[in-house]
């Protein structure tokens, strides 16, 4: 099975701030790489298909970069509505795997 | 606007079974891919398995191989996970998510890849306690 390595696993910041969460893989996954943003008792929602493919409906500010094994998903100017847990998925081949998570707090 | 409801929380003895369902509305259902993901508590997600309804493809996760069983009934646009022998690491949210693929062409197992998950069903908890 491939493996998700999500860094880091918790990030606190500012509203406003820049952040950036990595995600490598454990072998290339071309660029089959998605990202989803979690809120509590919530289901996961897609944010980024295809490394860098924005989702319809989700703002500018999430963008998602990378391929091969690395992966980005950086957050610009972070508003309040985002602090929540990060997940990055491979879609290359089953079976899917998943980052363990990155949950932004507010500082 | 594609929508995935799934059934209500459930409470189950160990050794038993769970069905949840997963109805779609909005979307043309047989033509995707139906996957089944969950969620220990306080955990990440862990895929399960998936299915095309149009072709019968069904794919499952080897630590659930024998327990878990996933079927659709396209009359009602419904996609259902079956999991017996519960025991208590089964607890868990179960999400169903759906591929936004068209698959109509697609057959066998490589239909699975290089995909992604949208839209998710709202999870269904399933408790597994004596």
């Amino acid at each position: 099975d491939i493996q998700m390595t999500q860094s880091p696993s918790s990030l606190s910041a500012s509203m406003g701030d820049r952040v950036t969460i990595t995600c490598r893989a454990s072998q290339i996954i071309s660029n089959n790489l998605n990202w989803y943003q979690q809120k509590p008792g919530k289901a996961p929602r897609l944010l980024i298909f295809d490394a860098s493919n924005l989702e319809v409906g989700v703002p500018s500010r999430f963008s998602g970069g990378g391929s091969g094994t690395e992966f980005t998903l950086t957050i610009t100017s972070l508003q309040r509505e985002d602090f929540a847990t990060y997940y990055c998925q491979q879609g290359y081949t089953t079976p899917y795997t998943f980052g363990q998570g990155t949950k932004l707090e507010i500082k | 606007q594609v929508q995935l409801v799934q059934s209500g929380a459930e409470v189950k003895k160990p050794g038993s079974s769970v069905r949840v369902s997963c109805k779609a509305s909005g979307v043309s259902f047989s033509t995707h891919a139906f996957n089944w993901v969950r969620q220990a508590p306080g955990k990440g997600l862990e895929w399960m398995g998936g299915i095309i309804p149009i072709s019968g493809t069904v794919i499952y996760a080897q630590q659930f191989q024998g327990r878990l069983t996933i079927t659709t009934d396209d009359s009602t646009s419904t996609a259902y996970m079956d999991l017996s022998s519960l025991r208590s690491e089964d607890t868990a949210v179960y999400f169903c998510a759906r591929d936004p693929r068209n698959l109509r062409y697609c057959s066998g197992n490589i239909c699975f890849s290089k995909t992604w998950l949208d839209p998710w069903g709202q999870g269904t908890l399933v408790t597994v306690s004596s």
